[in-house]
C-alpha cells in the first residue's frame, strides 16, 4: 500500500495568518492527490483534487501544489470558519489510503 | 441532487457481524461510472478507507480487512451494503458512505459522503 505522511499533526494561527500543510507519499503518486476538509460533527468534504484543483464554489485562499512525492495545502488568508482538520488522500491505483491529518485552530 | 443515507444497527455483539447500509437518492446506483465505497473513522482518529463496488459490481477491498470485508449492490433498492464480519472493539467507529468519482482516467476523488452512522462494539 501507498503510505502518506502528513505534518504537522496540528497547528495553531491568527487570523489572516498564511497556513500551511505538507503531505509525503511513500512512492510516485504523479499528481493523484486529493484534501478534505473535515469540520467537528461533520463528513469530510472535497476540497482540492489531481493536487492542485480547487472544488467549484469553494474559496481561492485554498490551493494546492505538488507531484511525485510531495505535496503541499495552503490556506491564504487564515478564517474562523477554517477551523476543521484536513486530509491527504492518494487516489493513485485501486486502494486509496488517507493522510493522518492535520487539526487547523485558531489562536 | 444525488444523497447518501447510511443505516444500521447502533450497537454490535464482539465476534458478530455488522451490517450497515446505504440508501442513495436523486440518481440511479446503476447510471454513471462511480465506485460506491464505505470509509470509516474511530473517535479522535483518521479516515480509513474499507472497500468499495463498482456500479458494474466488481469489487475492492482494504488487504487489512479483506478476509472479514463484502460489499454489495442493490440496484433494485438503489443501495448498497457493508458486512463486516468478526468485529472487535477496534471496529467501533462513524461508518461513512460515500461516492468515488473517476473525474480523468486513473483519477479518482471521494465526492459525496453520507453524514455517518457510529457504530459501537460493545457486549
Amino acid at each position: 500500500d501507498i503510505q502518506m505522511t502528513q505534518s504537522p499533526t496540528s497547528l495553531s494561527a491568527s487570523v489572516g495568518d498564511r497556513v500551511t500543510i505538507t503531505c509525503q507519499a511513500s512512492q510516485d503518486i504523479r499528481n493523484h492527490l486529493n484534501w478534505y476538509q473535515q469540520k467537528p460533527g461533520e463528513a469530510p468534504k472535497l476540497l482540492i483534487y489531481g493536487a492542485s484543483v480547487l472544488q467549484s464554489g469553494d474559496p481561492s485562499r485554498f490551493s494546492g501544489s505538488g507531484s511525485g512525492t510531495n505535496f503541499t495545502f495552503t490556506i491564504s488568508g487564515l478564517q474562523p470558519e477554517d477551523t476543521a482538520t484536513y486530509y491527504c488522500q492518494q487516489c493513485d491505483g485501486l486502494i486509496p489510503t488517507f493522510g493522518g491529518g492535520t487539526k487547523v485552530e485558531i489562536k | 441532487q444525488v444523497q447518501l443515507q447510511e443505516s444500521g444497527p447502533g450497537v454490535v455483539k464482539p465476534s458478530q457481524t455488522l451490517s450497515l447500509t446505504c440508501s442513495v437518492s436523486g440518481r440511479s446506483i446503476n447510471s454513471g461510472s462511480y465506485f460506491w465505497s464505505w470509509i470509516r473513522q474511530p473517535a479522535g482518529k483518521g479516515l480509513e478507507w474499507i472497500g468499495s463496488i463498482y456500479s458494474s459490481g466488481s469489487t475492492k477491498y482494504n488487504p487489512s480487512l479483506k478476509t472479514r470485508v463484502s460489499v454489495s449492490l442493490d440496484a433494485s433498492q438503489n443501495q448498497f451494503s457493508l458486512k463486516l464480519s468478526s468485529v472487535t472493539a477496534t471496529d467501533t467507529a462513524v461508518y461513512y458512505c460515500t461516492r468515488e468519482t473517476e473525474w480523468l482516467p486513473s483519477n479518482w476523488y471521494f465526492d459525496l459522503w453520507g453524514r455517518g452512522t457510529l457504530v459501537s462494539v460493545s457486549s
